[in-house]
């Protein structure tokens, strides 16, 4: 049983283009969440959304945009792929809770190349 | 100024032994703090949380906190081959800011047999 789960794994495409990913958790949670994993292995948040409501939305280029149809999906739409964007994204997942300690599930990962 | 700080590594540990990994956090309002480990080519999973000082003790794993010196450590006892990995430690300043984790750019640590 998949707990957060990504498509596509792998993307390798133009610059220039329009690329989406998908997100599904089957886990119930409340907040969803987009991280960028660039070539130097640092883990950045882009984006989370909590009940369909966006909560977080770091400096990110406008290219990038989320949609939360659902609680259970988080998807990332990217226009005008540049070269500075390939690097691995993942979604992770979380449950609000009224103590200090939410762990955050994360999904396999995208890894978008840009050529 | 990086907000959450740690030694990239490799960090070399002889099987057996105890791995010791450090992280530093600027934002003294932080609640609660992580250490996820990543396998190359995987997604992160969490191995530990803490949010009051002082240790917490999971299996051959210790979390160590000390808010006043801004400071979270992991240690590794009996190290093993598949210890190895990048520990990501990850910080969380609370829900007024979303419950936005904070990540360092992690520690690589290599557990030679």
């Amino acid at each position: 049983d998949t707990a957060v789960s990504q498509t596509p794994k792998y993307l390798v495409t133009q610059m220039g283009n329009d690329k989406s990913i998908k997100c599904e958790q089957n886990l119930g949670h409340d907040t969803m969440y987009w991280y960028k994993q660039d070539s130097k292995k640092f883990l950045k948040i882009m984006f989370s959304y909590n009940n369909k409501e966006l909560i977080i939305n770091e400096t990110v280029p406008n290219r990038f945009s989320p949609k939360s149809p659902d609680k259970a999906h988080l998807n990332l739409h990217i226009n005008s792929l540049e070269l500075g964007d390939s690097a691995v994204y993942f979604c992770a997942s979380s449950q609000a809770t009224s103590g200090r300690v939410e762990e955050q599930f994360f999904g396999p990962g995208t890894r978008l190349t840009v050529l | 100024q990086k907000e959450v700080e740690q030694n990239s590594g490799p960090l070399s540990v002889p099987e057996g032994a105890i791995a010791s990994l450090n992280c530093t956090y600027s934002d003294r309002g932080s609640q609660s703090f992580f250490w996820y480990r990543q396998y190359s080519g995987k997604s992160p999973e969490l191995i530990m949380f803490i949010y009051s000082n002082g240790d917490k003790e999971d299996g051959r794993f210790t979390a160590q906190l000390n808010k006043a010196s801004q400071y979270v450590s992991l240690l590794i006892r009996d190290s093993q081959p598949s210890d190895s990995a990048t520990y990501l430690c990850a910080v969380n300043p609370g829900k007024a800011a979303g419950n936005k984790l904070t990540f360092g750019g992690g520690t690589r640590v290599l557990v030679k047999p």
